[in-house]
């Protein structure tokens, strides 16, 4: 499984924007890249995913480089409910591979 | 509309001791995941069930894991024979679909903390 490598821990203040890194420079063509995030006490939830082309959502933007080798998850104005768990995670069209692979993500805190 | 459940949300048993873990997902959905997340460590994959049969348990540490989803609905984990290692958050996810574009969407989890 291709590997993705991020901070361990960033801040921000709030209302701010966040750009989380992500490299994943083993990435293959077909591997989609995942963002999910775990708030403290409870499940993780999805945030946002692509594949080739910069991605828009209401909870967050995905830019991903041009080679497809790193991607940065940006928040646009962080609130203190943003402060969590960031993973990066990709996903293969390969036979049975629905599991998701966490690592250990990146810790952000957001101060008032 | 009601997200996966998981009960209970806290589990404390003495060594030795069997554990039932039970998941409910999302209505309809047909895959179904366990996960287990050790203090300051990501989830780690345990079992994949689409519909009631084990697609995947790659993940299951050794044979004292069991899974089954019955009904293709509501999942138990079982522990038999608990160890101190086995103390975690033990997550469950469901999904409507699989594939490299479906979104899994966890429960709140169950500790269970092995004396």
């Amino acid at each position: 499984d291709a590997k993705t490598t991020q901070p361990n821990s960033m801040e921000s203040n709030e209302e701010e924007p966040v750009h989380l890194p992500c490299n994943h420079s083993t990435i293959s063509g077909t591997d989609y890249i995942h963002w999910y995030r775990q708030l403290p006490s409870q499940g993780p939830e999805y945030v946002i995913h692509g594949l080739t082309s910069n991605v828009n959502n209401r909870m967050a933007s995905l830019a991903i480089a041009e080679d497809r080798k790193s991607s940065t998850l940006i928040l646009h104005r962080a609130t203190l409910r943003d402060a969590a768990v960031y993973y990066c995670i990709l996903r293969s069209r390969s036979y049975n591979t629905d599991k998701l692979i966490f690592g250990t993500g990146t810790r952000l805190q957001v101060f008032p | 509309g009601a997200g996966v459940s998981q009960t209970p949300s806290n589990k404390v048993t003495e060594k030795g001791k069997y554990v039932e873990l039970r998941c409910d997902p999302i209505s309809g959905h047909t895959a179904l995941y366990w996960y287990r997340q050790s203090l300051g460590q990501g989830p780690e994959f345990l079992i994949y069930f689409q519909g009631t049969g084990a697609a995947d348990d790659s993940g299951l540490p050794n044979d004292r894991f069991f899974a089954v989803r019955p009904e293709g609905s509501v999942s138990t984990l079982k522990i038999q024979r608990t160890e101190r290692g086995d103390s975690a958050v033990y997550l469950c996810a469901s999904s409507s679909r699989t594939g490299p574009t479906d979104t899994q969407y966890f429960g709140p989890g169950t500790r269970l903390t092995v004396l």
